[in-house]
């Protein structure tokens, strides 16, 4: 069955710490693919979007992804993580020819001082 | 980047009311937009795809009756949540299709007592 896989369901890390939130998702063809962050209580945002072209996504706050066909992954990456991004974090796909955008189950992120 | 709006922000309601919540893509138009409903600490689930001018497609398990989705102009999508009941409380996302991505509204809490 088609599926997006959010593994981790809550990490923790320091702030400056690096940070690497995963995603991975099963569909026939490469679908097209989001990360958004949604802050207590309110809506998305968008972080990047993967299409095609270059597998490695630069997006808002510092964050990036990179785009693995062979391991169907797009993992979310920030190297240096700040307080402000403590937040659920989820991964999106919306498959080739389709409308419909799926979610991962999310992933939330604490930030120790 | 592309705005959507929703109405009201929050709701609190009777058990047996009717609320009515609109998603409205502020400058840009959209002959879709989506409906996605978020349970506490958990992912965004898609409801319905509602296109401009024709019937709503409701995933499977939602009952059309009761989540009545009007889409009537390119600009305006409105769901009525029809005899709501405690167990309809949750967030409700609204999100247009735009060039590329969708674009996600706020949110609207709705509380049923």
């Amino acid at each position: 069955a088609q599926s997006v896989t959010q593994p981790d369901i809550h990490i923790t890390v320091s702030e400056g710490a690096s940070l690497e939130l995963r995603c991975n998702y099963s569909y026939g063809a490469t679908p097209y693919l989001f990360w958004y962050v949604q802050s207590p209580g309110q809506g998305l945002q968008l972080l990047l979007k993967y299409f095609s072209g270059d597998t490695l996504v630069q997006g808002i706050k510092g964050f990036e992804a990179e785009f693995k066909r062979s391991q169907s992954s797009f993992n979310l990456r920030k190297p240096s993580v700040h307080w402000s991004d403590a937040a659920e974090y989820f991964c999106a796909v919306i498959e080739y020819n389709n409308n419909d955008m799926r979610f991962g189950a999310g992933t939330r992120l604490t930030v120790k001082p | 980047g592309a705005v959507v709006s929703q109405h009201p922000s929050r709701v609190i309601c009777k058990s047996g009311t009717s609320v009515k919540i609109e998603c409205r893509s502020l400058d840009f138009q959209a002959t879709t937009m989506f409906w996605y409903r978020q349970f506490p600490k958990q992912s965004l689930m898609l409801m319905a795809t509602s296109n401009e001018g024709s019937k709503a497609t409701y995933e499977q398990g939602v009952e059309k009756d009761k989540f009545l989705i009007n889409h009537a102009s390119l600009t305006l999508s409105t769901l009525t949540v029809t005899s709501a009941h405690p167990e309809d409380s949750s967030f409700y996302i609204c999100s247009a299709s735009g060039e590329d991505t969708q674009y996600f509204g706020p949110g609207t809490r709705l509380t049923v007592l």
